[in-house]
């Protein structure tokens, strides 16, 4: 099955860095998604990505839509407290609701 | 803004014995999911289903597995002999759109922790 590969698998920054995370798969996806989840809680959509090339904005997040279709990453500028949790991606092999295949997550910590 | 809910938050069973797991989705979807998490895993697809019947399952979803929408608000899944492996935390998602169509992320609920002993 199609595997979706998230890298750092986990950072540990300060309040105010800017972080960069990035997802790659062997395979395409038409969809690309970013949901946070924190502990205890469902995953919560981000950004939600459509078109090959496409760059988002969501507040201090930026997420792009690789042009291979097989990568996306998520930025977050000058990041906060509340940023503290796991980042996960998600493709989608064909728009609307078709399930979403999950990545390995990135744990973000931040240091006081 | 409209949310998934499901209950319990945290279901503790023995092993062996038969669970439900309860989710009510965002009232006006039309596509229903659970999936898994394993403690420090990946979110894993488990079923899709739609217009009553499931529209995809994965491996995991084996015959132990069933999903039901018994009314109009509930989305139910069934395990009918818990393993230890079941322990996870199984979440519910819904969402609005047909195939083919944008705009349509799915919605999660706030899971359920089910802890077999």
């Amino acid at each position: 099955g199609q595997q979706l590969n998230q890298s750092p698998q986990s950072m540990f920054i300060q309040e105010g860095e800017d972080v960069s995370m990035n997802c790659t798969s062997s395979s395409i996806f038409n969809t690309w998604l970013w949901y946070k989840q924190d502990p205890g809680e469902g995953p919560v959509l981000l950004i939600a990505l459509y078109k090959a090339g496409e760059l988002t904005s969501n507040g201090r997040l930026t997420a792009q839509f690789g042009i291979t279709r097989k990568d996306s990453f998520l930025n977050i500028s000058a990041s906060i407290p509340s940023d503290v949790g796991i980042y996960f991606c998600a493709g989608q092999l064909v728009w609307g609701n078709e399930k979403l295949t999950f990545g390995t997550g990135t744990r973000l910590t931040i240091i006081p | 803004e409209p949310e998934v809910t499901q209950t319990p938050s945290h279901q503790v069973t023995q092993m062996g014995q038969e669970v439900i797991l309860r989710c009510v989705p965002i009232s006006n979807h039309l596509y229903f999911y659970w999936y898994r998490q394993i403690l420090g895993q990946k979110v894993e697809f488990l079923v899709s289903f739609y217009n009553n019947e499931i529209s995809e399952k994965s491996e995991i979803f084996d015959d132990q597995f069933s999903v039901e929408r018994p009314d109009g608000s509930n989305f139910t899944l069934k395990i009918r002999s818990t393993k230890l492996e079941d322990s996870a935390m199984y979440f519910c998602a819904s969402g609005d759109r047909g195939l083919g169509s944008y705009n349509s992320p799915l919605h999660f609920g706030n899971g359920t922790r089910l802890t077999v002993t």
